[in-house]
């Protein structure tokens, strides 16, 4: 079972770059999500999404767009990559409702230089 | 006060100990409560949910106290294979995950 696949697994960009992360699932979830996870903080949401169509802002969507046109698909675009952005991202699904258990990618470690 | 938190450890113990580990949460109309795993560089998984009962998996077991507003996750017969850090998972009034920053176990022989 492939689950919830991120790619890339890492990426080095440079200040003012722009990159999009990309993140599928096979489980036919309506709920997706994007997070961070910083040394020292918890997982921090960025954006997620209900279901195709509908997205909203999580706690740290500054500098990040979101789409879901299907409901396999969650791509997360970096708009112009800051230093401040360095960090691991997980993408997660769940069934119906984020307040479900969250079944979690393997991430994708992003430096920026 | 953070919505969520932890003792950050680390907790170092040796194999065949018992361990607990507290998390309090802020938010007195949390319903839905879950501890995660998360190995070194690895994802976060879902070790258990966590019920008004209690609930027990194994060597683990979980409990949550409402009038204090704590879960807890006691692990029983510990072995090297259960180092790791656990995520403490509230959800909020909107429905969303919060996460702790975690409690460090190292299990040692």
């Amino acid at each position: 079972n492939a689950g919830v696949t991120q790619t890339p697994k890492f990426q080095v960009l440079k200040t003012g770059q722009s990159m999009t992360l990309q993140c599928a699932q096979d489980m036919n979830h309506e709920y997706m999500s994007w997070y961070r996870q910083d040394p020292g903080m918890g997982l921090r949401l960025i954006h997620y999404s209900v279901g195709a169509g509908i997205t909203d802002q999580g706690e740290v969507p500054n500098g990040y767009n979101v789409s879901r046109s299907t409901t396999e698909d969650f791509p997360l675009r970096l708009l112009s990559a800051a230093p401040s952005q360095t960090s691991v991202y997980f993408c997660a699904s769940s069934y119906k409702r984020q307040g479900q258990p969250q079944h979690f990618g393997d991430g994708t470690r992003l430096s920026i230089l | 006060r953070k919505e969520v938190e932890q003792d950050p450890g680390p907790f170092n113990v040796p194999e065949g100990a018992t361990v607990a580990f507290n998390c309090t949460y802020s938010n007195s109309a949390s319903q839905s409560f879950f501890w995660y795993r998360q190995d070194c560089r690895k994802e976060p998984k879902l070790l258990m949910s966590v019920y008004s009962s209690g609930n027990e998996d194994g060597r683990f077991t979980a409990q949550l106290n409402r009038a204090s507003q704590y879960i807890s996750l006691l692990i029983r017969d510990s072995k090297l294979s259960d180092s790791a850090t656990y995520l403490c998972v509230v959800n909020t009034l909107t429905d969303k995950l919060i996460f702790g920053t975690g409690t460090r176990l190292q299990v040692f022989p």
